[in-house]
């Protein structure tokens, strides 16, 4: 059975630019959700979909946007990038629908750099 | 608030050591689940265990053991005997139960270095 997939796995951007990224998770999951690593703020919740609905939402700009498909594909943009955005975006994929007891399945994430 | 702390940045040990890694977390919440994940070099989270919070069980799985408890809202994690390839990041997070606060609530991790 094949893990979740994140495509790029490494991306060098200029400021101003935007980027997308893809994340397929596990066959049969139908939650995906995004979360951003950075040394300093560690692991922070960005946006969650399930069945092509945005779920829940962290605390980030307007500028990160994102959205599920229906074979639960998942893109996240961030547009107008700063050099703060450099981070491992790390996608996560779960069975679950409205229960919260089971466990998030992690890609290898996609390293940013914004120069 | 939700939050998770794990107070110990970064952990040397030498091979075979027994090493314990802390988590404490606060919530409100009755009804919430708790996980430990590993981060390796290569950069994806590997989940390692769930605790429900009704379920004060510890459980142990090889070399790793999970302490889970509700008085002390801590929920701390073995490593016996530990081995070099032990060595990676590892994260204690929270998950609410309720039916829109799904995102997980992360530590900033701890660090393990396993030495030969």
């Amino acid at each position: 059975k094949a893990g979740v997939t994140q495509t790029p796995r490494y991306l060098i951007k200029t400021r101003g630019q935007q980027v997308t990224l893809s994340c397929s998770p596990i066959s049969g999951h139908r939650s995906v959700s995004w979360y951003q690593q950075t040394p300093g703020q560690g692991l922070q919740f960005l946006f969650e979909y399930f069945s092509e609905t945005q779920r829940n939402k962290g605390n980030f700009p307007g500028r990160f946007s994102g959205r599920q498909f229906s074979n639960s594909r998942s893109e996240m943009n961030v547009s107008t990038l700063e050099l703060g955005d450099s981070a491992l975006y790390l996608c996560a994929s779960s069975t679950s629908g409205t229960g919260t007891n089971t466990e998030a399945f992690f890609g290898q994430g996609t390293r940013l750099t914004v120069v | 608030a939700q939050k998770v702390t794990q107070a110990q940045t970064e952990i040397s040990v030498v091979e075979k050591e027994d090493v314990t890694l802390d988590c404490v977390y606060e919530t409100r919440d009755t009804t919430y689940y708790l996980f430990w994940y590993k981060q390796p070099p290569s950069g994806e989270l590997v989940f390692l265990i769930r605790r429900n919070s009704f379920d004060e069980q510890n459980e142990i799985s090889g070399r790793y053991s999970w302490n889970f408890q509700k008085s002390t809202s801590s929920f701390n994690f073995t490593i016996t005997a530990s081995q070099v390839v032990d060595s990676a990041v590892y994260f204690c997070a929270l998950r609410a139960h309720a039916g829109n606060n799904r995102k997980l609530i992360w530590g900033l991790g701890t660090s393990l270095a396993v030495n030969p």
